[in-house]
């Protein structure tokens, strides 16, 4: 699976977008590149995927590079409720066979008034 | 509304005493599964069940059973529950489209075990 590099920490202000990267140097070309999030004590929530078009759906936008190495996560008006642990993950698929979501180290976003 | 529910939220047991966490899905989905969370360690999935009565284990399994007798209701079962499974738990469900699950993983709002 293709190794992805993400800040382990980003702040934003209420109200502002918040653009979270990710480096995966390594992708291969049947891999996708998925997004989850994971707020304090909650289930892990799916955001978004993308394989190399740039994709948008309510929660979020993604932005993939055309070498497709690194990918943006955009959350275009970022609420308090944002605060939380973004994952990006690159695989055929995000789960294993026995379908496991496979999450690396992800970035804390806390999104501030 | 389309939702994973698990009871209970919280609870805290005592070594040895058996318990049962539940879990229901309301979207009819065939492939079910248990996590537990710690700290440092990330999600580590216990067991999954891909439709009724069909369950395999997880990378954590030893000291758990579940049961899949019905689409709906995947129960996670503690015989004999140690201090070493005191852990915050999560039950997920996923869609099945054209014979392929989807990728969006559906998960209940989680169970914070803790075993004296």
């Amino acid at each position: 699976d293709a190794k992805t590099t993400q800040p382990p920490s980003m702040d934003c202000a209420e109200g502002r977008a918040a653009n979270l990267p990710c480096n995966h140097s390594t992708i291969s070309g049947n891999e996708y590149v998925y997004w989850y999030r994971q707020i304090h004590s909650q289930g892990p929530q799916y955001i978004i995927h993308g394989l190399k078009n740039n994709e948008t759906n309510e929660m979020a936008s993604l932005i993939i590079t055309e070498d497709r190495k690194s990918s943006t996560l955009i959350l275009p008006h970022a609420t308090l409720r944002d605060t939380a642990v973004y994952y990006c993950i690159v695989r055929r698929s995000a789960y294993n066979q026995g379908g496991k979501l496979i999450f690396g180290q992800g970035t804390e976003l806390s999104v501030k008034p | 509304e389309a939702q994973v529910t698990q009871n209970p939220r919280y609870l805290i047991t005592v070594t040895g005493k058996k318990l049962t966490v539940t879990c229901s899905q309301n979207m009819n989905h065939e492939y079910m599964s248990w996590y537990r969370q710690d700290p440092g360690l990330g999600l580590r999935q216990i067991y999954y069940s891909m439709n009724v009565e069909v369950t395999d284990k997880g990378d954590v399994p030893e000291g758990y059973k579940v049961s899949r007798k019905e689409k709906r209701n995947f129960p996670l079962i503690l015989e004999s529950p140690s201090p070493n499974q005191t852990s915050l738990y999560f039950c997920a469900s996923r869609a099945r489209l054209a014979g392929e699950l989807t990728d969006t993983q559906y998960f209940g709002p989680g169970t914070r075990l803790t075993v004296l």
